[in-house]
């Protein structure tokens, strides 16, 4: 069974601020990992996607992976108010076609 | 450039009547289809995914079923709706990550 694991949250950053979410995942086969944006309301957006260890930087945001530790973070600097959503991790291995979510972290930027 | 198209974006029904909800793609052919539901404050359960016309994979048995007709076009069914139905549904394709059309929110009553 895979499985993907976040914190609920809510994480509340001051506006400017880095924020840090978290991510980890229990198939060690796993070879994708995928951030996703969600608003309140909305579908899912994908903002980050990472496939090998290290860093991985696009703008403000920055995607972590570490297989050894299956550990994925996202950090998103400067955070702005816009940037108060839900971030849902997911993964998809080499031995499937499926993408498997985490339960999401509710991100607050407080102005 | 690819879309997906899903409809309709609200949705009311009583118990015990049938569901149909429509996701179209455009812009790619035999893509990876898959629908997902989000019950509210929760995670995206994976119910079923699709590679090709006539494959279907069920994730999770339950009283749904989904049927993949043509190439891009992927469809969500139900001849009866119970209340624990009501929720998010979502529907996606594949080219990397997922991409999500923009949800329809069911509300059975």
């Amino acid at each position: 069974q895979k499985e993907v694991e976040q914190n609920s949250g809510p994480l509340s950053v001051p506006e400017g601020a880095i924020a840090s979410l978290n991510c980890t995942y229990s198939d060690r086969v796993s070879q994708s990992f995928f951030w996703y944006r969600q608003y309140s309301g909305k579908s899912p957006e994908l903002i980050m996607s990472i496939y090998s260890n290290g860093d991985k930087e696009d703008g403000r945001f920055t995607a972590q992976l570490n297989k050894a530790s299956q550990y994925v973070s996202l950090l998103i600097r400067d955070s702005q108010p816009s940037d108060s959503a839900t971030y849902l991790c997911a993964v998809i291995d080499n031995y499937g076609q499926n993408f498997v979510f985490g339960p999401g972290t509710r991100l607050s930027v407080l102005p | 450039s690819q879309t997906i198209h899903q409809w309709p974006a609200t949705l009311v029904q009583p118990v015990g009547s049938p569901l149909s909800l429509e996701c179209t793609v455009e812009g790619t052919s035999n893509p990876n289809l898959y629908w997902y539901r989000q019950a509210a404050g929760r995670g995206l359960q994976l119910l079923f995914y699709s590679v090709g016309i006539g494959q279907i994979s069920s994730e999770v048995p339950q009283n749904l079923s989904a049927s993949r007709p043509q190439d891009r076009q992927f469809i969500l069914s139900s001849k009866k709706l119970l209340l624990s139905d009501s929720g998010f549904y979502l529907c996606a394709w594949r080219k990397g990550g997922a991409f999500f059309g923009q949800g329809t929110r069911l509300t059975v009553v």
